[in-house]
Order: structure tokens, then sequence, then C-alpha cells
């Protein structure tokens, strides 16, 4: 069974400082990354996607990904408390068609 | 570009009755959509994925009977709860795909209370 894993949380820190959330995924022929956010009660959004190995920076966002370690972070810096949000992690399956998701790491930034 | 719209957003229906959900990408063409669950304080749950012209492929352990669903133009798939009762209350989102290997553009949602 093809997963991601992802620590639930609740991941808690200040404003202002570096919120780093984490996943791992089990499809080693996985190609294609992607981080989205869901606020309470709403559908999620995407934030950033990564498709090699290295990072990729967008705003305060930069994408970590690491495929021989099958292991995908995300950074947000100067985290704001409208940052508080549940992120997902995602992974296309080596097929290319299905997107499997974390269940998700809840971030509180506190102001 | 690549937007979704989801209609209802919300829906209150009485226990017995039938529901559908509509989902439309507005700007581009989608061959495959998908449809999730989410329970309060879940994870998505994907129930089934939607082929446009073809049966849809359901999850293991969702009734396909019961979440019929309709794909009928490369713009439009819809998601109609069956028989709906007080445990089909939850949130349903449908997400397509602007090409293989490519994220997913959800809709809004629809939450859905059945009474």
């Amino acid at each position: 069974q093809k997963e991601v894993e992802q620590n639930s949380g609740p991941l808690s820190v200040p404003e202002g400082a570096i919120a780093s959330l984490n996943c791992t995924y089990s499809d080693r022929g996985s190609q294609s990354f992607f981080w989205y956010r869901q606020y309470s009660g709403k559908s999620p959004e995407l934030i950033m996607f990564i498709y090699s190995n290295g990072d990729k920076e967008d705003g305060r966002f930069t994408a970590q990904l690491n495929k021989a370690s099958q292991y995908v972070s995300l950074l947000i810096r100067d985290s704001q408390p409208s940052d508080s949000a549940t992120y997902l992690c995602a992974v296309i399956d080596t097929g290319g068609f299905k997107t499997i998701f974390g269940a998700g790491t809840r971030l509180f930034v506190k102001a | 570009g690549a937007v979704v719209s989801q209609h209802p957003s919300r829906v209150i229906c009485k226990s017995g009755t039938s529901v559908k959900i509509e989902c439309r990408s507005l700007d581009f063409q989608a061959t495959t959509m998908f449809w999730y669950r989410q329970f309060p304080k879940q994870s998505l749950m994907l129930m089934a994925t939607s082929n446009e012209g073809s049966k849809a492929t359901y999850e293991q352990g969702v009734e396909k009977d019961k979440f019929l669903i309709n794909h009928a133009s490369l713009t439009l798939s819809t998601l109609t709860v069956t028989s709906a009762h007080p445990e089909d209350s939850s949130f349903y989102i449908c997400s397509a795909p602007t090409g293989d290997n490519s994220p997913l553009h959800f809709g809004n949602g629809t939450r859905l209370t059945v009474t």
C-alpha cells in the first residue's frame, strides 16, 4: 500500500519563527510532490510543488525534496498567525495518475 | 487559471432524500475528477475517481449504488448521494488535475447535513 506519512502535530511556533513540516513517502517511483494548505472548514489549496531533488523557494515558503531518502519538507519563514492551518503533503504515484495525501500536520502560529 | 467550481456550497436535506453535487472545471478540460469526503478533524478520504465517458472507479468500502457519479462531459462531474442518512453528513470536495503528474485543483466543497 502506497503511503504518505506526516506528523499530525499540532506544531506550535511563535510568530516570526520558522515552521518546519516533514513528510515521508513509500512509493520510490513517485515523481511529483505537493504541499497543500487547508484552513478549517475550507478545501485544500496548493501552495508548493516540487519535482526535482533539492530546494525550491517561493516567497516565505521553501520545499525540499530528497528522493533517495523519500523525504519532502516544507519550511515557512517568518511565520504569521494567518499561516495557522493544516498542511497536507501529497505525492503522485508511479503511474502519474493518483494523488496520495498524508493525514496532514496542524500548524499553530502564536502571535 | 485552473478553476474548479463546486455547487452547492451547503445543503441540508431530510433523511431518505437524494442530493446532487456538481463539480465543474471552468477553464480547462478534466477527463478525470476526484471526489473526496472529509469528516471533522479527519483527513481527506478519496471516495472515487470520475472518468469522462466511462464508469467511475470507487475506493474500497465506498458504496457505488449510494454515491452515484456521472461524468458526462469534459467539464462536469456530478455526485449524487442517494437515500441520504445522518451518517452521510460530511464535507464533500471535488478536484481535478490539468494533466498527468500535475497538482489537483479543488472545488470549494459542499457541506452536507442530513437531518
